[in-house]
């Protein structure tokens, strides 16, 4: 059974960098698990989803148009992990962080997500 | 970046009538592999999103088969053929064709 988990603070203050490590289990994001992925999707309070990040099985990276300054993703094999960093949080960064698995090669699928960790940016 | 844009944003539909929803690309959404990377999700109520349809009219593994996909290049539709009070959420179009991936705003279905 394949499961992710986000772990992350619930409450960043302006200006901080927030991090966020996705768990996972069921799979190996290796170099002998071609196509594999996961990959963090971000969505505010009543609004729609918002996509942010992917690493690849062989680690390639890639990130949003719009964040991808402020964005760096990478994944620690041994202990099943993805951290997502996202730096100069503000208040318009609040939102459920998801992050989910997904496959890449000669096909696409995005299966399954985690349950998602809601940050709160505030002062 | 490729703008999704879905119609309608909402969709009140009674019990055991048909649902449609309208996803438009600002760009061809055909790879150079041959495939059309086209997913249809859906959000239930206070939960994750779940993959429904892939490459426009795969259904996904434990996918009831009254959701159905279909379109072609730059426009795609999602049908349920019979709603049912399950179905009642956000659905998401999004393209992955090339990055970065993005996502139609979302078509809320609600029961009458």
């Amino acid at each position: 059974q394949v499961t992710l988990r986000e772990s992350g603070p619930a409450l960043v203050k302006p200006t901080q960098t927030l991090t966020l490590t996705c768990t996972f289990s069921g799979f190996s994001l290796s170099l002998n698990t071609s196509g594999m992925f996961v990959t963090w999707i971000r969505q505010p309070p009543g609004k729609a989803l918002e996509w942010l990040a992917l690493i690849d099985w062989d680690d390639d990276k890639f990130y949003s148009t719009s964040l991808k300054n402020r964005l760096s993703i990478s994944k620690d094999t041994s202990e099943n992990q993805v951290v997502l960093t996202m730096t100069n949080m503000d208040p318009v960064d609040t939102a459920t962080y998801y992050c989910a698995r997904g496959y890449r090669y000669y096909d696409f699928w995005i299966d399954p997500w985690g349950q998602g960790t809601l940050v709160t940016v505030s002062s | 970046d490729i703008v999704m844009t879905q119609t309608p944003l909402s969709s009140p539909v009674t019990l055991g009538q048909p649902a449609s929803i309208s996803c438009r690309s600002s760009q061809s959404l055909v790879h150079s592999d041959g495939n059309t990377y086209l997913s249809w999700l859906q959000q239930r109520p206070g939960q994750p999103p779940r993959l429904l349809i892939y490459k426009i009219s795969n259904r996904f593994s434990g996918v009831p088969d009254r959701f159905s996909g279909s379109g072609a290049g730059t426009d795609f539709t999602l049908k349920i053929n019979r709603v049912e009070a399950e179905d009642v959420g956000v659905y998401y179009c999004m393209q992955a064709v090339q990055f970065p991936y993005t996502f139609g705003q979302g078509t809320k279905l609600e029961i009458k």
